[in-house]
């Protein structure tokens, strides 16, 4: 069973270009998150999708970004007009279903996405 | 605001030492989970505790939690090199089923 799968792993982009972030969660995984982390600090929550549905993205800054997770294919992090402030990993989970739909509280990560922005 | 804090911030031990890293929350939680992320790479899971736990073990792991204190130790006996890894713990709850992570403990096991 493989695990999650993001690619890129590294990504360099020069300020003003878009980046796309993809993840492939886990196989049987309908629930997916997207973590953001800078140098030498924990990871910090963006956006939690249900398959076609965004459930929660408190995380999300309010411009620029933003997510999708279709019926069909990975999971997409979209940053337009990139800054040197978004250079960061970008980490990916995914949790299967537990009972009555609701995501199983363990969260299996991606390798991650290490965005540069020049 | 930062749920979670580690301390250490960083730890330096001896192969075969035990390890002992601390989290502190600030909300009630439903889990607390431990991660393991190797310099550079991803993160990997290591144990969930759940809030009407109070302590757990997986193999050299032990997990307390205490939940009046809004607290957690993680526990690595009999380190190896191979230990030597950031740690972090995250919660759930509050906040609904997003993981907020603490700064996390860096340990080092010198062989």
């Amino acid at each position: 069973n493989a695990g999650v799968m993001q690619n890129p792993r590294h990504l360099v982009r020069r300020r003003g270009q878009e980046a796309r972030l993809r993840c492939s969660p886990m196989k049987g995984h309908s629930h997916v998150y997207w973590y953001r982390q800078l140098p030498e600090e924990g990871l910090k929550f963006m956006v939690y999708l249900q398959k076609e549905n965004i459930i929660d993205e408190s995380g999300m800054p309010k411009e620029r970004f933003s997510a999708e997770f279709p019926k069909e294919g990975p999971s997409i992090l979209r940053i337009q007009q990139v800054v040197r402030g978004d250079s960061a990993a970008y980490f990916c989970a995914s949790s299967p279903t537990q009972g009555w739909e609701g995501p199983s509280p363990e969260q299996f990560f991606g390798p991650g996405t290490r965005l540069t922005v020049l | 605001s930062q749920q979670g804090e580690e301390d250490p911030q960083a730890l330096s031990i001896q192969e075969g030492e035990n390890a002992t890293m601390n989290c502190s929350y600030k909300t009630s939680i439903n889990n607390l989970q431990w991660y393991r992320q190797n310099s550079g790479r991803g993160l990997v899971h290591l144990i969930l505790i759940r809030s009407n736990e109070r302590e757990k073990h997986s193999g050299r792991l032990r997990v307390t939690l205490d939940t009046s204190k809004k607290s957690s130790s993680l526990l690595i006996t009999a380190s190896r090199a191979a230990d030597t890894a950031s740690y972090f713990c995250a919660t759930d709850g509050e906040y609904g089923n997003k993981l907020v992570f603490g700064a996390g403990t860096i340990l080092r096991v010198k062989s």
